[in-house]
């Protein structure tokens, strides 16, 4: 059973500041997708990662993949109040496309 | 472009009451899927469909049955509502075959079951 795990599951960090969201999965998969999902809104998506190595920018998220440590980061630079929400990973199983999200980090950026 | 659509966006049921909630997607894809999403847990696969006329259990299913009679619509029954399926509710679209084969998500169904 695949099984997707993300931490820190609440982050409370101050504008300006850099940080990084971890999650890691259970069973092997190349493919691996984040998602941003704001209070009582629809999830997002934010990028989408295809392989071992992948790295994907978009304004102030970084996203990485490295698929022999079953490892993504979600790296956040420079904080604004902006960026607050809440920030699944998910995972697909290598035999279909059914999606496994993880738990989900909810993040606050105070000023 | 309306994307991925809900109906409706709340409901209120009485313990043991039926409802049906619509999906419907306009971007031609070929597969469907709801979701519920419960506080801490993330969002738990509960039915999918890989095309028309098919559709397959996710990892929480019992409880609800899905129809996928046209490429287009989605629906997702409750045919004896429990409390324990106060929940939000999202469909979702992919097109597999992509190099990116994100899903695309509609607004969500917020129930509560009383």
């Amino acid at each position: 059973e695949l099984k997707v795990e993300q931490n820190p599951l609440f982050l409370s960090m101050q504008e300006g500041k850099n940080y990084t969201i971890y999650c890691n999965y259970s069973t092997t998969s190349d493919r691996l997708y984040w998602y941003r999902q704001d209070p009582g809104k629809s999830l997002e998506s934010l990028f989408v990662l295809l392989s071992n190595g992948a790295v994907k920018q978009e304004g102030r998220l970084m996203a990485s993949l490295d698929t022999k440590a079953r490892l993504s980061t979600l790296h956040i630079t420079a904080a604004v109040h902006d960026l607050s929400a809440t920030y699944f990973c998910a995972v697909t199983e290598t035999s279909g496309s059914r999606l496994t999200f993880g738990e989900g980090t909810q993040l606050t950026v105070n000023p | 472009n309306a994307g991925v659509t809900q109906t409706p966006k709340f409901r209120v049921l009485k313990t043991g009451q039926s409802m049906t909630l619509l999906c419907a997607q306009d971007m031609n894809h070929e597969y469907m899927y709801w979701y519920r999403q419960d506080p801490g847990m993330g969002l738990r696969l509960i039915h999918y469909s890989v095309g028309e006329g098919t559709t397959a259990k996710g990892e929480v299913p019992d409880g609800y049955n899905v129809s996928r009679l046209k490429k287009q619509n989605f629906l997702l029954g409750l045919e004896s509502a429990a409390p324990s399926q106060t929940s939000v509710y999202f469909c979702a679209s992919s097109q597999p075959g992509l190099a990116t084969d994100t899903q695309y998500f509609g607004p969500g169904t917020r129930l509560t079951v009383l």
